[in-house]
């Protein structure tokens, strides 16, 4: 079945240092890709998605690119903030079995001023 | 906001015991999605209902079941509790079945004592 493997955290980064985690996925189709947060005490907000191969996803600053080859799916910051701390999950949608997320293990991010 | 209600926040029960969750989708919004949060298994897909019928069934427990109503409001009945039911649980809402952006609500945390 489809999956979703990402780096486990806690990852720990000073106030404009420099993003990364990372996101591989399983999958016997073409799926669509997501970031989601998960700030404290709140529910999943969407970051950014990608729908097909080589499409780059972007919001706040945070950007992720669609690698096929690679099965990956980044994530990317070129600078955090405080306000950055939160829980982050890479997730999957096969289009032709539904609307079902797949997640992966979620990345608590920590920035620290 | 995401425009998803979630009742109650917070439940604390005992184990053996049954309680209700319940959701209010979207404003429009046909499908309703249902999700465990918990710290070994992660997020895992429970159960999706589309327009009152039941679509996709994921990972969930005979114990468990949900529903959708005519006004599409949704519930998801936990029975027989255990202490490793404790967790949040998500409900998700869009507006078709397949290829559509998916909201969340905050979460409803069940604690099973």
């Amino acid at each position: 079945g489809d999956s979703v493997t990402q780096m486990e955290g806690p990852v720990t980064l000073s106030e404009e240092a420099f993003l990364t985690i990372n996101c591989t996925y399983t999958a016997t189709g073409y799926p669509s890709l997501f970031w989601y947060v998960q700030y404290p005490g709140e529910g999943l907000q969407l970051l950014l998605k990608a729908t097909k191969a080589d499409d780059k996803g972007s919001n706040k600053g945070f950007e992720a690119t669609y690698r096929k080859e690679t099965t990956s799916f980044h994530l990317e910051k070129g600078s955090v903030q405080v306000s950055d701390s939160a829980v982050y999950f890479c997730a999957l949608r096969d289009d032709n079995a539904g609307n079902m997320l797949t997640f992966g293990g979620g990345t608590r991010l920590m920035v620290k001023p | 906001d995401s425009g998803v209600t979630q009742t109650p926040k917070h439940l604390i029960t005992a184990t053996g015991q049954r309680v209700t969750l319940r959701c209010s989708p979207r404003s429009g919004d046909l499908s309703v999605y249902w999700y465990q949060q918990s710290l070994d298994q992660g997020l895992q897909f429970l159960i999706q209902y589309y327009n009152g019928e039941e679509r996709a069934k994921g990972n969930i427990l005979e114990r468990f079941s949900a529903q959708q109503f005519p006004d599409l409001h949704s519930e998801l009945n936990l029975s027989s509790l255990e202490l490793g039911d404790s967790a949040l649980y998500f409900c998700a809402s869009s507006p078709l079945s397949g290829g559509s952006d998916v909201g969340f609500g905050s979460g409803t945390r069940l604690t099973v004592v």
